[in-house]
Order: structure tokens, then C-alpha cells, then sequence
């Protein structure tokens, strides 16, 4: 089974600052990536994902994200923060569970604050 | 329009009581789902649907049953609540059930449900 560990609970950074959130994951096969963001009170919005070909995938909102297969990591990047980025931030891994089904697995989640 | 839509919002209740919450959505795909976020933020899957038919049904309590009159529906029951049930619940949908490329999950935002 697939599993999903965000090693980082908390992170703040000041407004402008880079952005980096850690993500690995656990799975027997080539995954299927994303990161989701959840602003207080709102449901989760999907940044990017990664299903293959280039491993640096540009997604929404000035986010990026690099799978390493090597590292079994799939790390979140934002070069400039701003104080509308505070939220959590999800990573999950998608795999074919039945066959005709799939079953994706969340992260515990990242809290980000921004620091004036 | 709103993409997947859930009501109620919020929702405070007595142990004991029986209560639903609603899906839709508008977004024409075959598969719809139901997930539980709990006071840690922790994400899991309680139950899929694919075209009105369960395909995924988690470690949940029978107390929880879901309904999927058509495909562009998804209803949650919940029997007897438990002061554990406490927690955010969300509906989400996809294209179809596999984890294909371009098989984003679309949540809805949320359904808080506190038991008293």
C-alpha cells in the first residue's frame, strides 16, 4: 500500500521569502503525485500534479514541484511567498488499487504562516 | 456555478441523532467520493462511487451509509452520531474511478459537523 509522509507540521516564513514543503512517499510502483492547498475553512484545491514525463511541474499560483524518484520525494516550491499563501498544504499519491478504482492517500498535512 | 456543492455547511447535533448531508455535482463525472478530515487535518476516504455503483468503502462505522440516487449525486447518512464523528466532511468527484492522467479529484468545501 502507498503512504505519504510530510515530515514538516508547521512552517512559517516571512512574506517574499523562498518556499520549500517536504513531501515522501511510500510506493511499489511509478506514483501518481499531487499537492492540494486548503485555505481556512475551504475545501482543497489542487496545485499540480505529476502522472510522468517531466519531473518539475509548474502548477497554479506560482507553484512548482520536482519528483525524484531516487529520493522518493515530490517537494512543493514557491519562490516568493505571499501573505495570501497561508493555508495547508496536502500531498498525496494516487495508485490503482482494484480494477476498475483508485485510491488516493493524503499527507498529514503543512501549516504555513507568513510572516509580515 | 459551484463545481461540487454540499449542504449543510455546518451542523450541530445531539449524540444519538441520525443526520445527512448532501452532494452534488455539476461537473458531469462518474465518480464521486466522501472524506473525512478529523481535528488533526488528517484526510481519509470513507467511500467511492462510480457511476451509482460503491467501489470503495473504507473501515467506516455501518452507522454511515452512503446514497447515490444518480451519478451526479452523493449522500451521506449518518446514524446514531458518536461524539467522534466530530470532524469535516467532504465530497469530492473525479472524471472516473482510475487514476488516469488529467484524473484530478475536485472537492467541495466542506461540511462541519460537531456532535454534542
Amino acid at each position: 500500500a502507498q503512504s505519504v509522509t510530510q515530515p514538516d507540521i508547521h512552517i512559517t516564513v516571512s512574506e517574499g521569502a523562498s518556499l520549500e514543503l517536504r513531501c515522501n512517499y511510500s510506493y511499489g510502483a511509478t506514483p501518481y503525485l499531487f499537492w492540494y492547498v486548503q485555505s481556512p475553512g475551504q475545501g482543497l484545491q489542487l496545485l499540480l500534479k505529476y502522472f510522468s514525463g517531466d519531473t518539475l511541474v509548474q502548477g497554479i499560483k506560482g507553484f512548482e514541484a520536482e519528483f525524484k524518484r531516487s529520493q522518493s520525494s515530490f517537494n512543493l516550491r514557491k519562490p516568493s511567498v505571499h501573505w495570501s499563501d497561508a493555508a495547508e498544504y496536502f500531498c498525496a499519491v494516487g495508485a490503482r488499487r482494484y480494477s476498475s478504482a483508485s485510491k488516493i492517500i493524503f499527507g498529514s498535512g503543512t501549516r504555513l504562516s507568513i510572516r509580515p | 456555478d459551484t463545481a461540487v456543492s454540499q449542504t449543510p455547511k455546518y451542523l450541530v447535533t445531539q449524540m444519538g441523532n441520525d443526520k445527512s448531508i448532501k452532494c452534488e455535482q455539476n461537473l458531469g463525472h462518474d465518480t464521486m467520493y466522501w472524506y473525512k478530515q478529523d481535528s488533526k487535518k488528517f484526510l481519509k476516504i470513507m467511500f467511492s462511487y462510480n457511476n451509482k455503483e460503491l467501489i470503495i468503502n473504507e473501515t467506516v462505522p455501518n452507522r454511515f451509509s452512503p446514497k447515490s440516487p444518480d451519478k451526479a449525486h452523493l449522500n451521506l447518512h449518518i446514524n446514531s452520531l458518536e461524539l467522534g464523528d466530530s470532524a469535516v466532511y467532504f465530497c469530492a468527484s473525479s472524471q472516473d474511478a482510475e487514476t488516469t492522467a488529467g484524473n484530478t479529484i475536485y472537492f467541495g468545501e466542506g461540511s462541519w459537523l460537531t456532535v454534542v
